[in-house]
């Protein structure tokens, strides 16, 4: 079984640049997450998709943050603007369903200058 | 109060012997309870995951859960260098769709 896959690996760029990660899922896990893991904390959620909606966004900072999941399978997180204190590894989880053990991806790591 | 706390550590063991990872939650309506080892540089691989009060097994790994005093350890037997990561204990209500919430993790350290 293929894991969750996410891209890139590692990005760099300034502050007040955009960025965007992609993810994909394991086949037939219906359940979405994106983390942030800032180095020495555990991952903290950042947004979770049922499917194609969002079910929780409480601690995405929408100013800035936003992510999709339009056909229910890849999802897309963006950063505009972003600041230095978005470094961060950006994690990419999945389940069969909600609150069912979940799958994390490689992450990708990001560093602001 | 921290909803799930972890001792960072690092929690040093010889090789061989029993590593005992403790963690307690605050939300008394958790129902699930993960845990997940961190190797440095790498994402979370989950290890175990337990549902009800008592023990469950899985090789080396035991987890154990305690919901009368919101306790959850993690004991890995026969300790090897190769178990040296950080493990993250993760907890959620079960319910609706409340999201997982995670302790900063313990750092283990297998002395060979």
């Amino acid at each position: 079984e293929a894991g969750v896959a996410q891209s890139p690996r590692y990005k760099i760029i300034e502050k007040r640049q955009s960025v965007a990660f992609w993810c994909n899922p394991i086949s037939g896990h219906a359940t979405l997450y994106w983390y942030q893991q800032i180095l020495g904390q555990g991952p903290k959620l950042l947004i979770q998709f049922q499917n194609n909606g969002v079910v929780d966004d409480s601690q995405l900072p929408k100013d800035r943050f936003s992510a999709e999941r339009l056909k229910g399978v890849d999802s897309t997180l963006k950063i505009q603007p972003a600041k230095l204190e978005d470094s961060a590894v950006y994690l990419c989880a999945s389940s069969p369903a909600t609150n069912q053990p979940q799958h994390f991806g490689d992450g990708t790591r990001l560093s602001i200058l | 109060q921290k909803e799930v706390e972890q001792n960072s550590g690092p929690l040093s063991v010889p090789e061989g012997a029993i590593a005992s990872l403790n963690c307690t939650y605050s939300d008394r309506g958790s129902q699930s309870f993960f845990w997940y080892r961190q190797y440095s540089g790498k994402s979370p691989e989950l290890i175990m995951f337990i549902y009800s009060n008592g023990d469950k097994e899985d090789g080396r790994f035991t987890a154990q859960l305690n919901k009368a005093s919101q306790y959850v350890s993690l004991l890995i037997r026969d300790s090897q260098p190769s178990d040296s990561a950080t493990y993250l204990c993760a907890v959620n209500k079960n319910s609706g769709n409340t999201p997982l919430v995670f302790g900063k993790g313990t750092r283990l350290s297998v002395i060979a």
